[in-house]
């Protein structure tokens, strides 16, 4: 069974300061992970994906397939980056898990 | 390009009524999926198709019937509404299961 764990609900940083939100799997096969972002009244979009190894809006993640973690980093949080993040875990076979997601506030 | 599109955005249901939300995609994705969005639980996947013809379970596929008879179209189908089913409803699309999935804008369902 696939599962993916967001172990924060909520997050609140100061702008400017680091900010990490956690993402843990568990997977038998190899995973392809995706992050998710949901800003106030829009639909959900891709952030990033972990095999693109690029950083949209300043986010890196990286894959650790030994601590079978993917970790959303930012080095200076945003005002904007306020939203709903959600770690995701797609198959070939076309089964998506989400996690649980996690409220990032960024306060000026 | 309209994307996913599902309607309505809103809808009040009666505890034992049926209702169909509807979802289409212009993209030509063969993979499609219906998730419902709790408070503190996430997105949670009710059923997907890997393409026209083929449907499978998910997570939290009791009370919801799905069909996939085109590639465009991936209706999911309330069968007697209960409260329970008070949630937010996503449906998505991809090329592949392990490409990026596109959003609708969600209907936001509530059952008395």
């Amino acid at each position: 069974a696939q599962r993916v764990t967001q172990p924060e609900k909520l997050l609140s940083v100061f702008k400017g300061a680091p900010v990490e939100l956690k993402c843990n799997y568990s997977y038998s096969g190899s995973p392809e992970l995706f992050w998710y972002v949901q800003y106030s009244r829009q639909r959900l979009q891709l952030l990033l994906r972990h095999i693109s190894r690029e950083s949209i809006k300043g986010f890196t993640a990286d894959l650790n397939k030994g601590e079978t973690s993917f970790h959303l980093k930012k080095p200076f949080a945003q005002e904007e980056d306020s939203a709903m993040y959600y770690c995701a875990l797609q198959t070939n076979a076309g089964k998506s898990t989400f996690g649980d997601g996690t409220t990032l506030t960024v306060k000026p | 390009n309209a994307g996913v599109t599902q309607t309505p955005k809103f809808q009040v249901l009666k505890t034992g009524q049926s209702m169909t939300l509807q979802c289409a995609q212009d993209m030509n994705h063969e993979y499609m999926s219906w998730y419902r969005q709790d408070p503190g639980m996430g997105l949670r996947l009710i059923h997907y198709s890997v393409g026209a013809g083929i449907t499978d379970q998910g997570e939290v596929p009791n009370g919801y019937n799905v069909s996939r008879s085109t590639t465009e179209d991936f209706p999911l189908r309330l069968l007697s509404a209960a409260p329970s089913q008070t949630s937010v409803y996503f449906c998505a699309s991809s090329y592949s299961g392990t490409q990026p999935q596109h959003f609708g804008d969600g209907t936001r369902l509530s059952i008395l």
